[in-house]
């Protein structure tokens, strides 16, 4: 199985912060990763997909990159209602695997 | 609107056997896989596996193979979860979601199902 490592594990962040979030992957996945938010009691939510496609209708403060063999979540302006967890996914082989994600609050 | 509309939360006890359901609408159910993933609250998300309901081609997670059965029904759009002999460690919220044929996970998520293992 692929085996996907996410860091920070958590951070703390003011509203107005740039975060950026990194998966990476035991082997090569190209670029089939997403990533997604999730809130306390609701479904996750694709923000990126293939790497750095925007999801339809998630704001552009969002992006996705990658870097060497690292993946990139960047929020360019923490917003309130991105206080959440973040995971990726990667769905290059079978099983696809999620990271053990990322948990942002406020400072 | 495309939706995945899933069955209610679900109370058992240990050795019962469950069945959950992920109704699709607003597209052609056929044409994307449903993939279901667990949520153990606390924990991280976890892949359990798919199924793509055209030809029922399932592949599952080595980690639930055997532990559950992903099946689905084309004609009603509706794919299942179902467990024969439940345990406590079941215990989880379990969504289902889709994904096109090429893989490209998961622009559609249900709303879950809770399910409660408990003596």
């Amino acid at each position: 199985d692929i085996q996907m490592t996410q860091s920070p594990s958590s951070l703390s962040a003011s509203v107005g912060d740039r975060v950026t979030i990194t998966c990476r992957a035991s082997q090569d996945i190209r670029n089939e990763l997403g990533w997604y938010q999730q809130k306390p009691g609701k479904a996750p939510k694709r923000l990126i997909h293939v790497t750095s496609s925007l999801q339809s209708g998630v704001s552009s403060r969002f992006s996705g990159s990658e870097s060497e063999t690292e993946f990139i979540l960047t929020i360019s302006s923490l917003q309130p209602e991105d206080f959440a967890t973040y995971y990726c996914l990667q769905h290059h082989n079978y099983p696809f695997t999620f990271g053990p994600g990322t948990r942002i609050d406020m400072k | 609107e495309v939706q995945l509309l899933q069955s209610e939360a679900e109370v058992k006890k240990p050795g019962e056997s469950l069945k959950i359901s992920c109704k699709g609408s607003g597209y052609t159910f056929s044409d994307y896989w449903i993939g279901w993933v667990r949520h153990i609250p606390g924990k991280g998300l976890e892949w359990m596996g798919i199924i793509y309901p055209s030809d029922s081609n399932t592949v599952y997670s080595p980690s639930f193979q055997g532990q559950v059965t992903i099946s689905a029904d084309k004609s009603t759009s509706t794919a299942y979860l179902h467990w024969s002999s439940l345990q406590a460690s079941d215990t989880a919220i379990y969504y289902c979601a889709r994904d096109p044929l090429w893989h490209d996970p998961f622009d559609i998520w249900g709303q879950g199902t809770m399910v409660t293992v408990s003596s």
